[in-house]
């Protein structure tokens, strides 16, 4: 079973600060992603990976950037953290368009 | 613009009862259509993955239906159970694309 592990479920920052989500997976999957969900808006992408090293920004990127250095590892980073940044971040990987994307449990991040 | 509406935003019914949730897409080229179920604290898992040859799939008590001629699908529930209980997400990948367009899901509430 594909498993997709995000390092934190829940998490709290204070405004300002640089804040790092991690997400690794299990399966050797070519595509990651980041999300964040809200409540009545659902799962919003923030960015994208298709391969190492390489990105695409997503439809909300303000604000966020990431790294993917190695296949199975890919780090969402809130270059310095904001109220509205309070929100779900899932995680999720695939192998390719026609694979279902497999999703984390999710990080609640509270930015105080 | 791409966009994927769900109907109703809620919904609650006594178990053992069937319903339908509904997916309208705009979507095009077209690809493939999935069914996500997201149970509380969880990320999303799909459930079944329609084509655009296929009009009908089951997976269990849960069947998608799909008119690519009005793009519409649909999932229904058959003799419901406390566990339906979660989020149902529909999601559209477009033909050429990395990236899949996501509905804000239909929230599914079962009581005893």
């Amino acid at each position: 079973d594909v498993k997709v592990t995000q390092s934190s479920r829940y998490l709290v920052k204070r405004t300002g600060e640089k804040v790092f989500l991690e997400c690794v997976q299990d399966m050797d999957h070519e595509n990651m992603f980041w999300y964040r969900q809200d409540p009545g808006l659902g799962l919003r992408l923030i960015y994208f990976s298709y391969d190492v090293k390489m990105k695409e920004k997503g439809d909300i990127p303000e604000g966020y950037s990431v790294s993917r250095e190695k296949k199975e590892r890919f780090s969402l980073i809130l270059e310095s953290a904001s109220t509205n940044q309070t929100s779900m971040y899932l995680c999720a990987s695939r192998q390719d368009g026609n694979q279902p994307q497999h999703f984390g449990d999710g990080t609640r991040l509270s930015i105080l | 613009k791409n966009q994927v509406e769900q109907s109703p935003q809620s919904l609650i019914i006594l178990e053992g009862k069937n319903c339908t949730l509904q997916c309208n897409y705009t979507v095009s080229p077209f690809s493939n259509l999935r069914w996500y179920k997201q149970d509380t604290g969880r990320g999303p898992v799909s459930l079944t993955i329609m084509t655009f040859s296929e009009n009908t799939k089951s997976n269990g008590r849960y069947t998608a239906t799909l008119d690519a001629d009005t793009k519409q699908s649909s999932l229904h529930i058959t003799a419901s159970q406390l566990s339906d209980s979660a989020s149902y997400i529909c999601v559209v990948k477009m033909g050429g694309s990395y990236i899949p367009t996501f509905g804000r899901g239909t929230s599914l509430i079962v009581h005893p």
